[in-house]
């Protein structure tokens, strides 16, 4: 079956230190996308891909980082410059940034900080 | 985008049709409206959207009025599955040149299916 694969559902970070949330999509899309989700709070965008080795910064971008070497999957890295990383973190894709076809979502990575 | 305003909560019993009323009064002519759900602890799931006329999907159907100013999600038999929160959003597509039309996520309706 399509759809887009988020690993690790949960993951614990320590003070200073770097952490990286895989998504991998088996769609064939172009456009990929990270969202910040926090407790009762709608979806923030961090960063979007239109296509491979180009990415843009969205509404909360600083503290994170991204990568997009294949057209499948779009790491996400979040910093120790992230003094609140403690949220739920949602990848999605969709056929193109201009397009009106919907984009669809993982079912996340949740992140907390020991 | 457009803002959308929603009922911060509705009920609906099992097996009856599920209504759900969106407001996106200031929507421009390139804007579509676009609807999803998330239940807790996974990531939102498409439903349905459209942009002037009237959708329906194995899911779900929307009914857009004619001055697009709102919208209607129909669940037609709702399930004790479908209590979740629905977000009702609309995003421009393509405004011209490389614009690109973000979806931005409101606080929703919470759906709550009772037997």
């Amino acid at each position: 079956d399509g759809g887009i694969t988020q690993s690790p559902k949960y993951l614990f970070r320590k003070e200073g230190q770097n952490v990286t949330l895989s998504c991998e999509q088996n769609l064939n899309h172009d456009a990929m996308y990270w969202y910040r989700q926090d407790p009762g709070q709608g979806l923030r965008l961090i960063y979007y891909s239109q296509i491979v080795n180009d990415f843009q910064k969205g509404d909360i971008a600083e503290g994170y980082s991204v990568s997009r070497e294949k057209k499948e999957s779009f790491p996400l890295t979040v910093t120790s410059a992230q003094k609140n990383p403690t949220a739920f973190y949602l990848c999605a894709s969709s056929l193109g940034l201009y397009s009106n076809q919907p984009q669809h979502f993982g079912d996340g990575t949740r992140l907390s900080i020991l | 985008d457009a803002k959308t305003t929603q009922p911060p909560s509705m009920d609906c019993a099992e097996g009856r049709a599920a209504n759900l009323p969106c407001n996106h009064s200031t929507i421009s002519g390139n804007e579509y409206v676009y609807w999803y759900r998330q239940i807790h602890s996974q990531g939102p799931q498409y439903i349905i959207h459209g942009l002037k006329n009237n959708e329906t999907n194995e899911m779900a159907s929307l009914i857009i009025t004619e001055d697009r100013k709102s919208s209607t999600l129909i669940l037609p038999h709702a399930t004790l599955r479908d209590t979740a929160v629905y977000y009702c959003i609309v995003r421009v597509v393509n405004a011209g040149g490389t614009s690109y039309g973000k979806l931005t996520f409101g606080q929703g309706t919470i759906l709550t299916v009772h037997p």
